[in-house]
């Protein structure tokens, strides 16, 4: 079954420097997204792509964050400048064209900020 | 984003049916109900979705009110593997491929 990677599984970082989070979404899938959830929070909506540009996102996802698909199969994450409120789980997920649109989610990337 | 009310928890036993209620007063006549839930350490993963009938699948059945303001998802009978948080999230498929809009969902814990 298709399944959607994350990598890194783990990332600690030094507050202010940047990371990029990677994500291969499932082939043929065409909306991408990403999630994040902070320890013993709910999970939150980051950022919608679609057609190789943003089509919504949440006030968190501010000047620090941007997302771009360099190459046609991976989905990445930057944080420009991490502060320590970034350390959180990150998911990718993706959909396909389905009526319901069911996302598949990637295993998370536990960042940690120093 | 119609809203969704879920307990906190709930606690079962293996091999036992689970029952897990969801509320959504507000529901629209468009709105679908999903259903996803989350493993301790890994991402969110789809159970199911419903409109007006009951639904079946392998992993778990809708049961869907009459007058659509609750539904209750069944675990015919759970594993020690079905102990995650479960969420009831409404959404619109004239929307298109929007994003799922989490609450606290449900923990559910299963006894041995």
């Amino acid at each position: 079954e298709p399944e959607v990677t994350q990598t890194p599984s783990h990332q600690v970082t030094q507050m202010g420097q940047e990371v990029i989070l990677r994500c291969v979404p499932i082939s043929n899938h065409l909306y991408f997204y990403w999630y994040r959830q902070i320890l013993g929070q709910k999970v939150e909506f980051l950022v919608s792509f679609y057609n190789n540009e943003i089509s919504e996102k949440s006030e968190i996802f501010d000047d620090q964050f941007s997302v771009e698909r360099p190459d046609g199969s991976n989905f990445t994450l930057k944080i420009r400048s991490t502060k320590l409120e970034d350390s959180a789980m990150y998911f990718c997920a993706c959909t396909g064209l389905a009526l319901y649109n069911e996302q598949f989610f990637g295993p998370g990337t536990r960042l940690t900020v120093l | 984003d119609a809203k969704t009310t879920q307990p906190n928890s709930m606690e079962s036993n293996e091999e036992e049916p689970v029952h897990l209620p969801c509320n959504h007063s507000t529901i629209s006549g468009t709105d679908y109900i999903h259903w996803y839930r989350q493993l301790p350490s890994q991402g969110p993963e789809y159970v199911i979705h419903g409109l007006t009938s009951n639904v079946n699948n392998r992993m778990a059945s809708l049961a869907i009110a009459e007058d659509r303001k609750s539904s209750t998802l069944i675990l015919h009978r759970a594993t020690l593997r079905d102990a995650a948080v479960y969420y009831c999230i409404l959404r619109d498929p004239r929307m298109g491929a929007q994003k799922l809009v989490f609450g606290q969902g449900t923990r559910l814990t299963i006894n041995p």
